[in-house]
């Protein structure tokens, strides 16, 4: 059985950076691309950042290019989001998502989630 | 790319259909040849779950009572006889360029 435990949620200040980490478990980790999507509160689903199987391709959305990294352990079967210079509208639900395929395709197994909360 | 979905919200009496509708601002048609339209459902207390992938293929363990058809901008995902465990947010998501959501439509049950 495929299993996604994000951690790493908190408050946190504007300006202030946090890491998401991601355990996978119950699949053959480095032959799926990751993704991290996000939801805020009683909004819509946004796609934050995804990462291929041997961490060549990475994309991210317009909204956090530049802020947010994505990286991958593959030893570890680890997924990571590091969050720099955070900003109120980047409170919001982060999930994990394995794809369904090695490419960067799209999410097909989503773990819970861990929130993320940017406020003075 | 946007990502528009009607209508954002159905309330539907168990064992009829419903259908959603999406429309991308272009076409999803990469240049491998392939679309890369997705459907998911987000039901209350639970995670997102793929229904739908490339448009028209049903995910692992996705009953047949679900479909997607369309190509090119124009996309509909069917749900040819609606359950209860059916309610839920439903959104399309467009993977042909830089990820994006629908709206998200809502389904009840009468």
């Amino acid at each position: 059985e495929v299993q996604l435990v994000e951690s790493g949620g908190r408050l946190v200040q504007p300006g202030g950076s946090l890491r998401l980490s991601c355990a996978a478990s119950g699949f053959t980790f480095d032959d799926y691309a990751l993704h991290w999507v996000r939801q805020v509160p009683g909004k819509g689903l946004e796609w934050v950042s995804g990462i291929s199987w041997n961490s060549v391709d990475i994309g991210y959305a317009d909204s956090v290019k530049g802020r947010f990294t994505i990286s991958r352990d593959n030893a570890r079967r680890s997924l990571f989001l590091q969050m720099n210079s955070l900003r109120p509208e980047d409170t919001a639900l982060y999930y994990c998502a394995k794809d369904y395929s090695l490419l960067l395709t799209a999410p097909a197994y989503w773990g819970q989630g861990t929130l993320v909360t940017v406020s003075s | 790319i946007v990502m528009t979905q009607t209508p954002l919200s159905l309330s539907i009496t168990p064992g009829q259909p419903a259908s959603i509708s999406c429309k991308s601002s272009q076409s999803l048609l990469h240049g491998d040849g392939n679309t890369y339209l997705y459907w998911y459902v987000h039901k209350p207390g639970r995670s997102p779950q793929l229904l739908i992938y490339e448009v028209s293929r049903r995910f692992s363990g996705v009953p047949d009572r679900f479909s997607g058809s369309g190509s090119g901008t124009d996309f509909t995902l069917e749900i040819s006889r609606v359950e209860a465990e059916d309610v839920g947010l439903y959104y399309c998501m467009q993977a042909v360029s830089v990820k994006t959501f629908g709206q998200g439509t809502r389904l009840e049950i009468k």
